[in-house]
């Protein structure tokens, strides 16, 4: 399995501020995804980190809201932007763990704890 | 009819006991189902996969049940640390990405 890392783990934000988390992969990964897991609920994919094109976001995410930057195979970033306290959430990224094919698991970091006031 | 959807418990149970989740899903063509377990304020880990034959992994036996599209993780002799949310995830079929279930709490009582 991979080992990945985020950072921050946690943070406390001011409203209509930006935060970018950081994401990284002990192994060179193909698919990375990121997550957003609200109080009580399950994950939400939000988009799909594409290493050398644009993320592809899910229905109801957009790149000017979650800008995400994909510069290597073990390396992502996040980019919460103009934050509100709806936005106050735990944000996942994961890889897949395959080396080919669909239907492979995914690991996960060990999520970034945003709070916004 | 949601595409993952699972009871959301709590299950209460005493240690020793058996206990069994099931999951439903609504796209017959989904290929791979996995369980995962979130500890509260942690990341989901996986537990196992679900083949379609069935699987074993000591105290824990997951099966798949394509007719009627549902999962199911049943979990023998409980333990305090058994407690966790187990979520189901099911693939969406044609891409790399995955459907999470809501989960299912699971308390084990001393």
């Amino acid at each position: 399995s991979a080992v990945i890392s985020q950072k921050p783990s946690r943070d406390i934000c001011q409203r209509g501020t930006s935060l970018t988390i950081q994401c990284q992969v002990d192994s060179q990964v193909t698919m990375m995804f990121w997550y957003r897991q609200q109080p009580g609920q399950s994950l939400t994919l939000i988009a799909t980190a594409n290493q050398g094109s644009e993320a592809t976001y899910e229905s109801g995410f957009v790149i000017d809201k979650f800008p995400i930057s994909r510069p290597n195979l073990t390396f992502s970033t996040l980019t919460v932007s103009n934050m509100s306290p709806e936005d106050s959430s735990i944000y996942l990224c994961s890889v897949d763990a395959g080396t080919s094919g669909l239907g492979n698991e995914q690991f996960f970091g060990p999520g970034t704890r945003l709070t916004v006031l | 009819r949601k595409e993952v959807e699972q009871d959301p418990g709590p299950f209460n149970v005493p240690e020793g006991a058996t206990v069994a989740f099931n999951c439903t899903y609504s796209n017959s063509a989904s290929q791979s189902f996995f369980w995962y377990r979130q500890d509260c304020r942690k990341e989901p880990k996986l537990l196992m996969s679900v083949y379609s034959s069935g699987n074993e992994d000591g105290r824990f036996t997951a099966q798949l049940n394509r007719a009627s599209q549902y999962i199911s993780l049943l979990i023998r002799d409980s333990k305090l640390s058994d407690s966790a949310t187990y979520l189901c995830v099911v693939n969406k079929p044609g891409t790399y990405k995955y459907i999470f279930g809501t989960g299912t709490r699971l308390k084990v009582l001393a």
